[in-house]
């Protein structure tokens, strides 16, 4: 198994501009969720899916985060306009099923995101 | 609500010597509580997770944690460090709903 797949693993961009972050989960999980690290913050839990569907986005800062998953393989995070306090790793997990959440969180590399 | 504080920001033991990460969390409901560790510019890896079986958890590599409802502490040991074990580790509670939260983090140092 290929684990939680994240990409890009590195992005840098100019204040303003729009960020993509991508994530594909472990085949068979049902359970995605996103995550911020920073030195001031730790981890944070941005938001997270059960079956597609957003269960708590209570996580997310602010209107110019967006999270989606259309569908079991994949999610994307977006930062529209990107400023220089979302500099950050932002991560992703995958969690089985049965678990409704509760479970083992496996964790892709991460994507390490720069804005200037 | 539910909140998770980790009392140390660094631990330093020398190799070889046992290993103490103390956490203790709050929640309204019974908990599922893990213990996560971070190498340097890695993801995070889990150690060992408690979901109400038995209160005494084995992990990997050498690492228990001992789940006490009364003082509502998951404290993480190791009875003999090992430079490899120089990382940063991760008390994580995760609710009946689902939502997981992360205590601030332990680093811990090992010394030869």
């Amino acid at each position: 198994d290929a684990g939680v797949i994240q990409s890009p693993r590195h992005e840098v961009t100019e204040m303003g501009q729009e960020v993509t972050l991508r994530c594909k989960p472990i085949s068979g999980h049902n359970s995605l969720f996103w995550y911020r690290q920073t030195m001031m913050r730790g981890l944070e839990l941005l938001i997270y899916f059960n079956n597609n569907v957003p269960i708590d986005d209570s996580g997310m800062p602010e209107d110019r985060f967006s999270a989606k998953m259309p569908n079991a393989s994949f999610s994307t995070l977006k930062i529209q306009p990107s400023e220089p306090r979302d500099s950050a790793v932002y991560f992703c997990a995958s969690s089985g099923p049965g678990t409704s959440g509760r479970g083992e969180q496996f964790f892709g590399p991460g994507t390490r995101l720069t804005v200037l | 609500a539910q909140s998770v504080t980790q009392l140390d920001s660094h631990v330093s033991v020398s190799e070889g010597t046992p290993v103490l990460l103390r956490c203790n969390y709050s929640s309204s409901y019974s908990p599922s509580l893990f213990w996560y560790v971070q190498h340097p510019n890695k993801g995070l890896q889990l150690l060992l997770k408690y979901t109400s079986a038995a209160t005494l958890v084995k992990g990997i590599n050498g690492f228990e944690a001992e789940f006490k409802k009364s003082e509502t502490s998951f404290h993480l040991t190791k009875p003999s460090a090992h430079m490899s074990d120089a990382a940063e580790y991760f008390c994580v509670v995760i609710s009946n709903a689902g939502k997981s939260t992360f205590g601030d983090g332990t680093t811990l140092t090992v010394k030869p």
